[in-house]
């Protein structure tokens, strides 16, 4: 699995757009680009994923440049309650998948009010 | 209506103790994997099994051993514990015949070796 890059931490004005960066520059064609984040103390907590299309759901936008060498997760409202450790992990689905997560330092989001 | 649950939520225990930690989930899944996430908060896979199978074992000294009794369940038994143990274990589960389904995560097993 590709390894990912993200910056130790970043901050954000509550009710604003968070925009978190990841640099995964060795990606492989089947591997997926997959979102977590671990609240204080809480389990970490599936957010989004993507392949190559951008991505949407109810928490949050998935953004994947065209090359797939980065990507970028978007919070489009952060609230106090977003800040936690946000994960971006690369995986694949071909039949030799574990399903392991290899998780990284994480960008710590602390969300201002 | 927990979908990953653990137990013990806390364990503090000394030093050379034999202890057990056990997972559940309710989500029907076919596969289970164990975490641990150090002081320095690194999360990192120890095991993990498919239909009671074991499918990975990473680099964890051999007082660790996983059981699971079957697919609903994955117990971790550490015998001899020491003070590097002392950390959070995290259990989760999902199921590798949808490839891309997500895994989800217990609340944590927070192990205290004095």
């Amino acid at each position: 699995d590709a390894k990912t890059t993200q910056p130790p931490s970043m901050d954000c004005a509550e009710g604003r757009a968070a925009n978190l960066p990841c640099n995964h520059s060795t990606i492989s064609g089947n591997e997926y680009v997959y979102w977590y984040r671990q609240i204080h103390s809480q389990g970490p907590q599936y957010i989004i994923h993507g392949l190559k299309n951008n991505e949407t759901n109810e928490m949050a936008s998935l953004i994947i440049t065209e090359d797939r060498k980065s990507s970028t997760l978007i919070l489009p409202h952060a609230t106090l309650r977003d800040t936690a450790v946000y994960y971006c992990i690369v995986r694949g689905h071909g039949s030799s998948n574990t399903g392991k997560l290899i998780f990284g330092q994480g960008t710590t989001l602390q969300v201002k009010p | 209506d927990t979908a990953v649950s653990q137990t013990p939520k806390y364990l503090v225990t000394q030093m050379g103790n034999d202890k057990s930690i056990k997972c559940e989930q309710n989500l029907g899944h076919d596969t289970m994997y164990w975490y641990k996430q150090d002081s320095k908060k690194f999360l990192k896979i120890m095991f993990s099994y498919n239909n009671k199978e074991l499918i990975i074992n990473e680099t964890v000294p051999n007082r660790f051993s996983p059981k699971s009794p079957d697919k609903a369940h994955l117990n971790l038994h550490i015998n001899s514990l020491e003070l590097g143990d002392s950390a959070v274990y995290f259990c989760a589960s999902n199921s590798l015949r949808r490839a891309r389904e997500t895994q989800y995560f217990g609340p944590g097993t927070r192990l205290l070796v004095l």
